[in-house]
């Protein structure tokens, strides 16, 4: 079955510097990794995507790293600002089941 | 555009009871999919349904269930709700079958508060 996992529950950063989220999972299949960002009442919003076939993309202030040996990527977030204060959640698309498989989330903090 | 749109935001039920919750897709997109998110937690996929057919399932009893409407609207129907069903409902919409990644993206609603008491 696949597993998503974000080990972290919460993380506070400072305003300007760097916001490191990390994600591991399971599923040794070609897939597709989603990171989502979530604000109080309101649903997940699309921040930012790679494909497994990928080491790195990149958005803006958001880069998404895959590490495809140790089933592990991460979302980089520089500078980082209070508006980045969210809920992140990692997803991995199952490509043929149709469905988003989402980790636990991890709540950011950014303080000025 | 309008996003995605859900209601109610907020019900509150008793054991026992059924509920339905509605889900309006992004203008033009034809698949839908819902998820429950409990708190503490990430989101949950529940059903995908696209062109009005069901397309995927997931770990989820029979008490759950859900259509899709010609117009690509959507209602998710559960039975004899149980205290664990409490969550926030989400739905989601992409343009085409969620499953072609560099092509579509799931959009969500705010999502629908349930609570069972």
């Amino acid at each position: 079955d696949q597993q998503v996992k974000q080990n972290s529950p919460s993380l506070s950063v400072q305003e300007g510097r760097i916001s490191i989220l990390n994600c591991d999972y399971t599923n040794s299949m070609f897939d597709y990794f989603l990171w989502y960002k979530k604000y109080p009442a309101e649903g997940p919003t699309f921040l930012i995507s790679i494909s497994s076939i990928k080491d790195k993309n990149e958005d803006g202030r958001f880069t998404v790293f895959l590490n495809k040996s140790a089933k592990h990527l991460s979302l980089h977030i520089v500078p980082s600002q209070p508006g980045d204060s969210a809920v992140y959640f990692c997803a991995e698309l199952i490509q043929g089941a149709q469905k988003l498989v989402f980790g636990q989330g991890t709540r950011l903090t950014i303080n000025p | 555009d309008a996003g995605v749109t859900q209601s109610p935001t907020h019900l509150i039920k008793t054991r026992g009871q059924h509920v339905t919750l509605r889900c309006s897709p992004i203008s033009g997109h034809k698949s839908v999919s819902w998820y429950q998110q409990v708190l503490g937690q990430g989101p949950q996929f529940i059903f995908q349904y696209y062109e009005k057919e069901e397309r995927g399932r997931g770990n989820f009893p029979d008490r759950f269930s859900a259509r899709q409407f010609p117009n690509y609207s959507s209602e998710l129907n559960v039975n004899a709700l149980l205290l664990g069903d409490s969550a926030l409902y989400l739905c989601a919409s992409s343009l085409d079958l969620a499953g072609a990644p560099s092509t579509d993206t799931q959009y969500f609603g705010p999502g629908t508060r349930l609570t069972v008491l």
